[in-house]
């Protein structure tokens, strides 16, 4: 079992839905992660929370909306999504902002098949 | 800008066989992180090791050995006396960012041992 949870597992909704993926840790972790990983790619950051506070968001569509309530939990809402999403999300929660000083900690993702 | 190779897409061993995953990358920074990460079919990324640019030291845990040589650019990973149970994708990542929270990750390399 892996100290990040990620609820929840598979996902399908209709490209008018509005839903969202939780992800939680409770190892202390101040940095958390989304990633988008398709099919026999590697995975590609999204968004970087850094003490609760949006640091990095790598371009992604409004339709992708992270949110982060409290230093153990973050969410990503999702509305009016293209087939195109359809794909692996990816929490991870690393000690600190700085990969460089700690390794991120990955969930198991959620899979999500858009209709 | 920053770049990581896996040449490798697929590898196929026989159970008890050494395998060696390469990983070449590039990088104009002076500091920085590499690691490698594995990816079962379940999904998570599981972190296997995390090395700085000013350690060149070999390491050694259990099976598992890896080589890095700031000369090619490389940090290459061996599995020795291999297992089915180490079937799985691997990702060599590099660290990178302001503040080395972000991770740039090699296309992955599908490693199938067979019994």
């Amino acid at each position: 079992d892996t100290e990040v949870t990620q609820t929840p597992k598979h996902l399908v909704m209709g490209m008018t839905n509005k839903k969202s993926l939780k992800c939680e840790q409770h190892m202390g972790h101040r940095a958390m992660y989304w990633y988008k990983q398709k099919a026999k790619k590697p995975p590609e950051l999204m968004f970087v929370y850094s003490y609760e506070k949006l640091s990095i968001n790598e371009s992604v569509p409004s339709r992708f909306s992270p949110e982060c309530p409290n230093s153990s939990l973050l969410n990503l809402h999702l509305h009016a999504l293209q087939p195109e999403d359809s794909a692996l999300y990816l929490c991870a929660s690393s000690q600190s902002n700085s990969v460089a000083r700690q390794p991120q900690h990955f969930g198991d993702g959620t899979r999500l098949s858009i209709l | 800008a920053q770049k990581v190779t896996q040449a490798q897409t697929e590898i196929s061993v026989v159970e008890k066989e050494d395998v060696t995953l390469d990983c070449v990358y590039e990088t104009r920074d002076t500091t920085y992180y590499l690691f490698w990460y594995k990816q079962p079919p379940s999904g998570e990324l599981v972190f296997l090791i995390r090395r700085n640019s000013f350690d060149e030291q070999n390491e050694i845990s259990g099976r598992y050995s890896w080589n890095f040589q700031k000369s090619t650019s490389s940090f290459n990973f061996t599995i020795t006396a291999s297992q089915v149970v180490d079937s799985a994708v691997y990702f060599c990542a590099l660290s990178e960012g302001q503040y080395g929270n972000k991770l740039v990750f090699g296309a992955g390399t599908i490693l199938r041992v067979k019994s």
